[in-house]
């Protein structure tokens, strides 16, 4: 099963909204990072919070991390258009090795209406 | 700066056909190279990784396999695809060793008919 499960699935929001996305995961991290993807396009790295940290921004990005809870959220502030996209969540294997076979979770969809 | 590479974007491909998608990395050296295949939009599976020129780690059992023939080029093959073999293949190179931060590539759609 997944490492990472998001929800939403899906989100439709106006544009000025604040956008919150959220994500459990099952097994102990070292951090935990959200990917964006744009339609038919690759992933793109947006931040990465480890698991001595509880919360960080980026611009107009915030990402909390709830270690006893497993679980992460992402919001995103005053949305545009163009933050319409997918976006994951991802965790590499406990252990401290092997960093870069992350697992992803099933994405939530953002819908910004302008 | 570092860029990666893959081509084709697009491929419709007959099953029981071959197949070879290829990525490449410029701007860093020895790169950490991943194969992840994105199903409908979804979530993505890992499939394959490399630590350096020849070294395969299959994550999954499936019809496909991979190669690094140079320490900057990875490739995705098959040699009969099946219709489950549709998907979006993208390629990774880790960027930052000790956290797992992945830059991907543009990914290459598959459809076989």
């Amino acid at each position: 099963s997944q490492q990472g499960e998001e929800d939403p699935q899906a989100l439709s929001i106006q544009e000025g909204e604040n956008a919150t996305m959220n994500c459990s995961y099952k097994t102990s991290i070292n951090n935990l990072q959200w990917y964006r993807q744009n339609s038919g396009r690759g992933l793109v790295h947006l931040i990465l919070i480890r698991s001595n940290e509880r919360e960080k921004h980026s611009g107009r990005l915030r990402v909390t991390l709830d270690t006893s809870k497993k679980s992460s959220s992402l919001l995103i502030t005053a949305s545009r258009a163009a933050d319409t996209a997918s976006y994951f969540c991802a965790t590499p294997p406990p252990g401290g090795t092997s960093y870069g076979k992350l697992t992803f979770g099933q994405g939530t969809i953002l819908t910004v209406h302008p | 700066s570092q860029t990666i590479h893959q081509w084709p974007a697009t491929l419709v491909q007959p099953v029981g056909s071959p197949l070879s998608l290829e990525c490449t990395v410029e701007g860093t050296s020895n790169p950490n190279l991943y194969w992840y295949r994105q199903a409908a939009g979804r979530g993505l599976q890992l499939l394959f990784y490399s630590v350096g020129i020849g070294q395969i780690s299959s994550e999954v059992p499936q019809n496909l396999s991979a190669s690094r023939p140079q320490d900057r080029q990875f490739i995705l093959s098959s040699k009969k695809l099946l219709l489950s073999d549709s998907g979006f293949y993208l390629c990774a190179w880790l960027g930052q060793v000790n956290t797992g931060e992945l830059f991907f590539g543009e990914g290459s759609r598959l459809t076989v008919l």
